[in-house]
């Protein structure tokens, strides 16, 4: 399984919004409506963010949303904040149990 | 609350084996499938292994199969990898995670496996 592809960073000013593409196949992210995006501070374990490509976890903001087209992912950051700037994650099923997850993106906060 | 918590991780030489486990606690192990990820450092997160709720089926990513085996007890609700033939290429923190559906509602907080000589 190849890794997805992911812009290795991406930044904006707060209250700009950002987004995330993820590009994979028709094997995995073309292939099965489960997306899901991870964040990830420093010396901190991932938390879903958004899941089967645009549901929102309870108690995750709602400037955080997700879409796919195709084999492409994007997850958006509307109204950036400073706590938002982190490594972001997209993974997507890959049948058989398997995953495959995304190269992943630094957001920066100007 | 849902916690999971890794153990086992270390310093281990090339060619060599570590069992790392994962306690869990706070919802119905036996009902969910377990997962292994990892991450190097400075590297993007991959996952390792996986195995099916009731341990009928297990998974794995290429670059471990034949060297590494997933395996749960739900009597204790804990989740184990066992390692052998580690390499320099296995150095990463290794997390214990699950989730109901195609997504990863919970982590552990890692255990780091250094494989150098």
């Amino acid at each position: 399984q190849s890794a997805l592809t992911q812009p290795r960073s991406v930044s904006g000013s707060p209250g700009q919004s950002v987004t995330i593409s993820c590009t994979g196949t028709s094997s995995d992210v073309g292939g099965y409506n489960y997306v899901s995006w991870y964040q990830e501070h420093p010396g901190k374990a991932p938390k879903v963010m958004i899941y089967d490509v645009s549901k929102r976890p309870s108690g995750v903001p709602d400037r955080f949303s997700g879409s796919k087209s195709g084999n492409t992912a994007s997850l958006t950051i509307s109204g950036l904040q400073a706590e938002d700037e982190a490594d972001y994650y997209c993974c997507s099923y890959a049948g058989t149990y398997t995953f495959v997850f995304g190269t992943g993106t630094k957001v920066t906060v100007l | 609350e849902v916690q999971l918590v890794e153990s086992g991780g270390g310093l281990v030489q090339p060619g060599g084996s570590l069992r790392l486990s994962c306690s869990t606690s706070g919802f119905t192990f036996s009902n969910y499938g377990m997962h292994w990820f990892r991450q190097a450092p400075g590297k993007g997160l991959e996952y390792v292994s996986a195995i099916i709720y009731n341990g009928g089926s297990t998974y794995y990513v290429d670059s471990v199969k034949g060297r590494f085996t997933i395996s749960r007890d739900d009597s204790k609700s804990s989740l184990y990898l066992q390692m052998s033939g580690l390499r320099a290429e296995d150095t990463a923190v290794y997390y214990c995670v699950t989730g109901g559906g195609h997504y990863f509602e919970h982590w552990g907080q890692g255990t780091l496996v250094t494989v150098s000589s």
